[in-house]
């Protein structure tokens, strides 16, 4: 396998515009997790999905930002509109869901630039 | 979620043994304890979990006391490559995946 796949995997964009985030999880695995990274906030967990239910998203910081699922090999981020604040590098991550099994395989992230 | 609490930053010498601490004095009955580690421009990476006693693998070993408040990391005979942010987590699968601020480890050569 591939591994999960991101994609951009750099974007720049301009304030107010419309920004999504694509992610393909390893076949097979059934949880999906939603990270953004920055120097001041570290890495946090924006969202996850259990069989492509979305399950917490308590770290979505506003209504901007949306996340689907609509299938078990593909979910998006979107942030509309996008604000300068919102650079980051945002992170997919995929797990095969087991209350035994805490591991988690991370793509290579998208780094969003917004100015 | 368990809180965890561990070094922001630690150094080391090429060649020792390192070991990072982590406090989880909350941690559930049915928590597991996973560690993970991050390069710089890559996301995060498994490198072991445990519940109890000890684990080894082909990267490191989690040392776990009876009590589970705290585990240790231990990276045997470190190289330069090891330098990364390690983090410590507790919870369990198909839960939320916290990740606190972790600890940071130079390898000196």
């Amino acid at each position: 396998d591939a591994g999960v796949i991101q994609s951009p995997r750099h974007e720049v964009t301009e304030m107010g515009q419309e920004v999504t985030l694509r992610c393909k999880p390893i076949s097979g695995h059934n949880s999906l997790f939603w990270y953004r990274q920055t120097m001041m906030r570290g890495l946090e967990l924006l969202i996850y999905f259990n069989n492509n239910v979305p399950i917490d998203d308590s770290g979505m910081p506003e209504d901007r930002f949306s996340a689907k699922m609509p299938n078990a090999s593909f979910s998006t981020l979107k942030i509309q509109p996008s604000e300068p604040r919102d650079s980051a590098v945002y992170f997919c991550a995929s797990s095969l869901y087991r209350r035994e099994n805490t591991e988690a395989f991370f793509g290579q992230g998208t780094r969003l630039t917004v100015v | 979620l368990a809180k965890t609490t561990q070094p922001i930053s630690m150094d080391s010498y090429e060649g020792q043994e390192v070991n990072i601490t982590c406090s989880h004095n909350n941690i559930a009955t049915n928590d597991y304890i996973t560690w993970y580690q991050q390069f710089p421009s890559q996301g995060p990476r498994f490198i072991i979990q445990g519940y109890k006693t000890k684990v080894t693998n082909e990267v490191a070993s989690l040392f776990i006391p009876a009590d589970r408040k705290s585990s240790t990391l231990s990276l045997p005979r470190v190289s330069l490559s090891d330098t990364a942010v390690y983090y410590c987590l507790v919870g369990r699968g198909g839960e939320k995946l916290t990740f606190g601020t972790g600890t940071r480890l130079t390898i000196i050569p």
